[in-house]
């Protein structure tokens, strides 16, 4: 069984510039996670998507965006990119986002110049 | 306010030595209480859920314990493979269900 995909991998951007990350969950997967990691904060939770429909948000600027497709697949993109926004960004699926663990991607690295 | 807090920050351990991981929580209602490992440039690897003070849960080396504010990790004669950190977190319904996660033990098991 395929675990969670995130692409791409890596990814470097200049200041001002924005970005997509990709994520595609475990087959079977309705909800979707987003987290933000770096070394001084740990994970952040930045938002959840179940059945296309953002059900849950965290406490970042509305730069920070995403959605979810009818494949449960899902995307997020950051505009106007900041120094700040260097981090690893972790998406995690399960059933349904109650009582049941996430499982993780292995994250895109994000540099911003 | 912090909702989850993990202890000790960093460990260091000989191959064989015993030890604990601590991880104590404030939320109420609580869902559920999850245990992963994250190797360097990996995401977060699942490990245990535990869903109500007095419950076990056993995998190898490994044996999470839950009370009513906090949760252990045990690890018993440890191999230099167990080298990771260990996050918890925790689920609770006040705000949407959403996942609280620990900054981490980093532990470290030396041949």
């Amino acid at each position: 069984k395929a675990g969670v995909t995130q692409t791409p991998r890596y990814l470097i951007k200049t200041r001002g510039q924005q970005v997509t990350l990709s994520c595609s969950p475990i087959s079977g997967h309705r909800s979707v996670s987003w987290y933000q990691q770096t070394p001084g904060q740990g994970l952040q939770f930045l938002f959840e998507y179940f059945s296309e429909t953002q059900r849950n948000k965290g406490n970042f600027p509305g730069r920070f965006s995403g959605r979810q497709f009818s494949n449960s697949r899902s995307e997020m993109n950051v505009s106007t990119l900041e120094l700040g926004d260097s981090a690893l960004y972790l998406c995690a699926s399960s059933l349904d986002g109650y009582n049941q663990p996430q499982h993780f991607g292995d994250g895109t690295r994000l540099s911003i110049l | 306010e912090d909702q989850v807090t993990q202890s000790p920050e960093a460990l260091r351990l000989q191959e064989g030595e015993s030890s604990s991981l601590n991880c104590s929580y404030t939320v109420s209602g609580l869902r559920g209480l999850f245990w992963y490992r994250q190797d360097p440039g990996k995401g977060p690897e699942f490990l245990f859920t535990l869903y109500s003070a007095g419950e076990e849960k056993e995998k190898e080396r490994l044996k999470a314990t839950l009370t009513k504010k906090e949760s252990f990790l045990h690890i018993t004669a440890p191999k230099p493979e167990d080298s990771a950190t260990y996050l918890c977190a925790v689920q609770a319904p006040f705000t949407g269900n959403q996942f609280y996660f620990g900054t981490g033990t980093s532990l470290t098991v030396i041949p």
